[in-house]
């Protein structure tokens, strides 16, 4: 079967740097997204890695490493309004988006 | 960037009444539009995949009689939930994709049912 994992919640304090992890297994491999979705708000796009490696946007960057089914994302100088859930996705063979079940991050002051 | 548009954000309504809800594509055309729903404190789940001027493929489980689905348009995708019962109480999320382009899904703002 498909599968996405990535930790249910995650606390970090205001400044702070904070990792937030998925592994997947799929069928078929076109890329990993990462989604931010603040509480009652629908999913913005973040990052999209197909290609191993660091891609760097700002204060987000996402790794991926395919032979180990393995992605972060990274959030440098954390403020409070990026508290809010990270969704790690992938695009399987067929082109569909497997979703893994989020990531509530808490940013404390 | 992208951007694609729901409407309504909210509605209450009836159980047994129907609800239709719109998603719309501003500035692309999206041959492919999806729609998801999501509980409270769940994930995303996609309900169907709406190619326009084809019948929508809905994922096991997601009645499609009950879901009706149209994307009559390249811009315009419309999900009907037919004689809606409280159960079907959800936050209802479309997103487009832009033609060839695979990558990126763009999102709507979404669409909060609640169902009395």
């Amino acid at each position: 079967g498909q599968n996405i994992d990535q930790p249910t919640e995650m606390t970090a304090t205001e400044g702070a740097i904070v990792q937030i992890n998925c592994t997947y297994q799929t069928s078929g491999f076109n890329g990993l997204f990462w989604y931010q979705q603040h509480a009652g708000e629908a999913p913005t796009f973040l990052s999209y890695n197909v290609l191993d490696g660091l891609e760097e946007k700002g204060r987000f960057s996402s790794f991926l490493s395919r032979s180990k089914g393995y992605s972060y994302l990274l959030l440098k100088e954390l403020q409070m309004k990026d508290s809010a859930s990270y969704l790690c996705a992938v695009m399987d063979s067929n082109y569909q988006l497997i979703w893994g079940a989020g990531t509530k991050l808490i940013i404390k002051p | 960037g992208a951007v694609v548009s729901q409407h309504p954000s909210r509605v209450i309504c009836k159980s047994g009444t129907s609800v239709k809800i719109e998603c719309r594509s501003l500035d692309f055309q999206a041959t492919t539009m999806f729609w998801y729903r999501q509980f409270p404190k769940q994930s995303l789940m996609l309900m169907a995949t709406s190619n326009e001027g084809s019948k929508a493929t809905y994922e096991q489980g997601v009645e499609k009689d009950k879901f009706l689905i149209n994307h009559a348009s390249l811009t315009l995708s419309t999900l009907t939930v037919t004689s809606a019962h409280p159960e079907d109480s959800s936050f209802y999320i479309c997103s487009a994709r832009a033609g060839e382009i695979q990558e990126t899904q763009y999102f709507g703002p979404g669409t909060r049912l609640l169902v009395l």
